[in-house]
């Protein structure tokens, strides 16, 4: 069975700090990596993709990953109420999505 | 604008009536899929498409069954509504641009509520 693990929240930081979300994945195999927001009552939206190992920064977030750990990040710097969400980490793996069972932020003013 | 429509965004409907969730992409993807949710929960694939005349079940064991007729669209019935069937339920379609890996997308999601 592939398996998504999330850290289990909530978690709440302060506005302006960084957020930290991580998620682990078990299959070897898994070639690409998301991570999505989801706000209460609405639809996941993609936010971060990265495929290779490293970091990959857009904006306020980064993404990290360690294929060798099997190991997935997103950094949210400068945190604001509005990245208060649930956040979704997936990953690709012989054409399946795999889903995490998500991480809730929230940013406290 | 390439985008994933959905209709109804809520429906609330009496049981035992037959419903269709209507999901139409302009992406121009081939693969489509259907999620439900309950709220706080995590995401269960319930069905998916690799390309027309073709689909499959997902994880979650569904009474709902999908058609692929034409390339963008991918519409999901439910014969006989139950309460238990009360949930969102949200398509998606994937492809890849650019990197040649995947990216999946949603739609707004239909909440269905059945009384």
């Amino acid at each position: 069975q592939k398996e998504v693990e999330q850290n289990s929240g909530p978690l709440s930081v302060p506005e302006g700090a960084i957020a930290s979300l991580n998620c682990t994945y078990s299959d070897r195999g898994s070639q690409s990596f998301f991570w999505y927001r989801q706000y209460s009552g609405k639809s996941p939206e993609l936010i971060m993709f990265i495929y290779s190992n490293g970091d990959k920064e857009d904006g306020r977030f980064t993404a990290q990953l360690n294929k060798a750990s099997q190991y997935v990040s997103l950094l949210i710097r400068d945190s604001q109420p509005s990245d208060s969400a649930t956040y979704l980490c997936a990953v690709n793996s012989g054409n399946q999505f795999y889903f995490g069972t998500g991480t809730s932020l929230t940013v406290i003013p | 604008e390439a985008d994933i429509y959905q209709t109804p965004r809520y429906l609330v409907i009496g049981t035992g009536k037959k419903i269709t969730l209507e999901c139409s992409q302009t992406m121009g993807h081939d693969k489509m899929y259907w999620y439900q949710q309950d709220p706080g929960m995590e995401l269960h694939l319930i069905h998916y498409s690799y390309g027309v005349n073709s689909t499959e079940k997902g994880d979650l064991s569904s009474e709902s069954t999908v058609s692929r007729i034409r390339t963008e669209h991918f519409p999901l019935t439910l014969e006989s509504a139950r309460p238990s069937h009360t949930s969102q339920y949200l398509c998606a379609s994937s492809g890849s641009v650019g990197t040649g890996f995947e990216k999946l997308f949603f739609g707004s999601g239909t909440q269905l509520s059945v009384l």
